[in-house]
C-alpha cells in the first residue's frame, strides 16, 4: 500500500522559513517523479513544484520560486521542501504526492500558516 | 499557460440519478508522445484528493466503474452515472501536458 507522510507544518510569521518532510512508502521512490501540490483555506488546488526521479530536474511554479527548494533523498525515501521569505499568501495545506503524469498518490497533507 | 475552465462550479444531484462535469483546456492537451494528459480527482471534505481518471478516460484504482471520463483535445467529461451519498465533494480536473500543469476551479457536487 502507497503512503506519504507528511511532516514540518507549523505556523511562522512573514518573512520565517520552514521546512517540510514526506515520508514515502509501499512503492519505489528512487523512481517515481514527485510532487508538492497546495491548497489555501477555502480554494483550489495549486502545483507547487515537481522533482524528477534523481533529482536533476525541477520545476516551481512562479509565485515561489526562488524562496522554494524542492529535493529529495532517495536513500531515505523522503522527499523535502525548504521554504524561505514565506509570505502570508503561501497559508495553505501542503500536499506531498507521487506523480504519475499526475498526482495520483496523495498525503494527509500538512498546514502552514504564515501570519504576525 | 494553459487554463483549464470547468462547469458548472456547483452541481446540485438527486441521489441515483446521473451528472456531468464539463472541463475546457485554452490550448489542446495532445503531447508529442501523442497521449491526452487530463486527470479528474475527487476531494470529499475533510479529505485528501483522490485520483478518479487518467489519460482522460483510465480510471485509478479502486475508482468505481460508476465514474467514466470521454473527451479530446479541449474538451473533456467526467461522468457519474448514478449518484451516491459519497461521491460528495468536489471535482478537479488538471491537465499534465504542458508546463504548467494546471488545475480547473473545481466543481462542488452536493445532493438536493
Amino acid at each position: 500500500e502507497v503512503q506519504l507522510v507528511e511532516s514540518g507544518g507549523g505556523s511562522v510569521p512573514p518573512g520565517g522559513s520552514l521546512r517540510l518532510s514526506c515520508g514515502a512508502s509501499g512503492f519505489t521512490f528512487s523512481r517515481s517523479w514527485m510532487t508538492w501540490v497546495r491548497q489555501a483555506p477555502g480554494r483550489g488546488l495549486e502545483l507547487v513544484s515537481i522533482i524528477n526521479q534523481d533529482g536533476s530536474d525541477t520545476y516551481y511554479v512562479d509565485s515561489v520560486r526562488g524562496r522554494f527548494t524542492i529535493s529529495r533523498d532517495n536513500a531515505k525515501s523522503s522527499l523535502y521542501m525548504q521554504m524561505n521569505s514565506l509570505r502570508d499568501e503561501d497559508t495553505a495545506v501542503y500536499y506531498c504526492a507521487k506523480d504519475s503524469w499526475g498526482p495520483d498518490y496523495w498525503g494527509q497533507g500538512t498546514l502552514v500558516t504564515v501570519s504576525s | 499557460d494553459v487554463v483549464m475552465t470547468q462547469s458548472p462550479l456547483s452541481l446540485p444531484v438527486t441521489l441515483g440519478q446521473p451528472a456531468s462535469i464539463s472541463c475546457r483546456s485554452s490550448q489542446s492537451l495532445v503531447h508529442s508522445d501523442g497521449n491526452t494528459y487530463l486527470n479528474w480527482f475527487q476531494q470529499r471534505p475533510g479529505q485528501s484528493p483522490r485520483r478518479l481518471i487518467y489519460k482522460i478516460s483510465n480510471r485509478g484504482s479502486g475508482v468505481p466503474d460508476r465514474f467514466s471520463g470521454s473527451g479530446s483535445g479541449t474538451d473533456f467529461t467526467l461522468k457519474i452515472s448514478r449518484v451516491e451519498a459519497e461521491d460528495v465533494g468536489v471535482y478537479y480536473c488538471m491537465q499534465a501536458t504542458h508546463w504548467p500543469r494546471a488545475f480547473g476551479q473545481g466543481t462542488k457536487v452536493e445532493i438536493k
